[in-house]
C-alpha cells in the first residue's frame, strides 16, 4: 500500500488565485511528521512546510499552509495568491519510524505539477 | 544555498563504467541520506549512514554502495551501470535521526545520464 497517495499528477491555476494539492497518508506510528518540498524545473528540492501529528494547529508558512485532517489522513496544501514562480512539482512526503532500520526515514508521494496561468 | 553540497551537478557515462557522486552534509548535521529520482519511479530511499555508520537501507542495488567518512561527507559509488539507472540522485542531510520532526535538508542533486 502507498504510505504517501498524491491524486493530482497535474494541476492549473490562474494566478493570484489560491490552490489546494491533495495529500493522503498512511500509517499506523502515532508519532509522524508531514512535509512539503517544491521542486522547481532546475530540480533542488525546497522544504515548504512541516505539521507534526500531534500539532494541534495548521501549520502556516508565509502564503503556504497545511490543512492537516488527522482522523481522514490527510495533509493538503494550500498555496494562497498564486505566482507565477509557484510553478513546479510538489512532493507530499511523511517521516514515521521504520521498525526493520530503528530510524525515522522520509517517504514521498509521487508529486503533483502545479502550472500558474498568468 | 541549502548547505547540502553535492557533486559533480551533471554526469554522463557509457554502460559498464562506474561513477561515484559526493555530498558534504549541512554544518551539524549527522544523518546523510540519498535518493533516486527517476521519471517512473519517483523519489526512492537508498540509504542512510549516521555519523559515519550504515542507518538504514532502501531500495539500492547490490551494484550500489555509499559510506560517509569521518569529516562526515558521503559517498555514493554505482557500478556496471545501465541505462536504466539514469536519474537524479539527491543527497540529503539532517541533524538527528530519532525524531519525527527533523525534516531532511537536500542538496540540488547530480543528474546521471548513462548512454
Amino acid at each position: 500500500a502507498q504510505k504517501i497517495t498524491q491524486t493530482q499528477p497535474g494541476m492549473f491555476v490562474q494566478e493570484k488565485e489560491a490552490v489546494t494539492l491533495d495529500c493522503t497518508y498512511d500509517t499506523s506510528d502515532p508519532s509522524y511528521g508531514l512535509f512539503w518540498y517544491k521542486q522547481p524545473s532546475s530540480g533542488e528540492m525546497i522544504f515548504l512546510i512541516y505539521q507534526g501529528s500531534y500539532d494541534q494547529q495548521n501549520a502556516t508558512e508565509g502564503r503556504y499552509s497545511l490543512n492537516f485532517q488527522k482522523a481522514r489522513k490527510s495533509a493538503n496544501l494550500v498555496i494562497s495568491a498564486s505566482q507565477l514562480g509557484d510553478s513546479a512539482m510538489y512532493f507530499c512526503a511523511m517521516r514515521e519510524m521504520d521498525s526493520g532500520a530503528g530510524s525515522y526515514q522520509l517517504t514521498f508521494g509521487k508529486g503533483t505539477k502545479l502550472s500558474v496561468i498568468p | 544555498d541549502s548547505g547540502v553540497t553535492q557533486t559533480p551537478k551533471h554526469l554522463i557515462t557509457a554502460t559498464g563504467q562506474r561513477v561515484t557522486l559526493r555530498c558534504s552534509p549541512r554544518s551539524g548535521d549527522l544523518s546523510v541520506y540519498w535518493y533516486q529520482q527517476s521519471l517512473d519511479q519517483g523519489l526512492q530511499f537508498l540509504i542512510q549512514y549516521y555519523n559515519g555508520e550504515e542507518r538504514a537501507k532502501g531500495n539500492i542495488l547490490e551494484r550500489f554502495s555509499a559510506q560517509q567518512f569521518p569529516d562526515l561527507h558521503s559517498e555514493l559509488n554505482l557500478s556496471s551501470l545501465e541505462l536504466g539507472d539514469s536519474a537524479l540522485y539527491f543527497c540529503a542531510s539532517s541533524v538527528e535521526q530519532d525524531r519525527a520532526n527533523y525534516g531532511y535538508t537536500f542538496g540540488s542533486g547530480t543528474r546521471l545520464t548513462v548512454v
